[in-house]
């Protein structure tokens, strides 16, 4: 099994729908949670930033972190043909030391103009 | 520009024949890590380094070498390669990746050996 699940998609919908992704993880000691953005033939591109549980907003984008159900979302409101992309999660834990994350396998995500 | 940049962006090469994908970052970040991206399996971290002559391996570190001379560079070499080490190559940097500074990728390095 996976530390990290997150579904491939492909997700298509209609410009101005909200969107709502999502990664599960099993590895209880991830405590900094991210979500990453990569467009086709890009690097990823740090998005979203969480650490711990709770919600985090940044103008379209909410973050949200459950870690009692090992669950973290991303949603995207008022969604545009620019936040076409995939979505990759990732995650790390607080030991100090690698500074490696642990990304989902990302969704694929397309919105209808 | 702050960027990371790699090179090259596509490489195909045949099966033992050494090769090196450069890395350079110009925004003086301490630390560097390397990962590759294959279909079904996301992002997998190869090496990192937390600075200068300080490397360790990753999850997937086989077949693979890197070094950090100087902070701006960290190459990874690939002293004989093989097919299944086929991918989508990414260098990444950071100071603190964990305290929401995050990555910066580069725009990888597309690898095909024959």
């Amino acid at each position: 099994q996976k530390e990290v699940e997150q579904d491939p998609g492909p997700l298509s919908v209609p410009e101005g729908a909200i969107v709502s992704l999502n990664c599960t993880y099993s590895n209880s000691a991830f405590q900094y949670f991210m979500w990453y953005r990569q467009y086709s033939r890009k690097g990823p591109e740090l998005l979203m930033y969480t650490y711990s549980s709770g919600n985090k907003e940044d103008g379209r984008f909410t973050a949200q972190v459950d870690k009692s159900s090992k669950y973290i979302s991303l949603f995207i409101r008022d969604s545009q043909p620019s936040d076409s992309a995939t979505y990759l999660c990732a995650m790390s834990e607080s030991n100090f030391g690698n500074e490696k994350l642990t990304f989902g396998t990302g969704t694929r995500l397309t919105i209808i103009p | 520009e702050a960027q990371v940049t790699q090179n090259p962006r596509y490489l195909i090469t045949v099966t033992g024949k050494k090769l090196t994908v450069t890395c350079s970052q110009n925004m003086n970040h301490e630390y560097m890590s390397w990962y590759r991206q294959d279909p079904g399996l996301g992002l997998r971290q190869i090496y990192y380094s937390m600075n200068v002559e300080v490397t360790d391996k990753g999850d997937v570190p086989e077949g693979y070498k890197v070094s950090r001379k100087e902070k701006r560079n960290f190459p990874l070499i690939l002293e004989s390669p093989s097919p299944n080490q086929t991918s989508l190559y990414f260098c990444a940097s950071s100071t603190q990746p964990r305290q929401g500074n995050g990555y910066t990728f580069g725009s990888g390095t597309r690898l095909t050996v024959v």
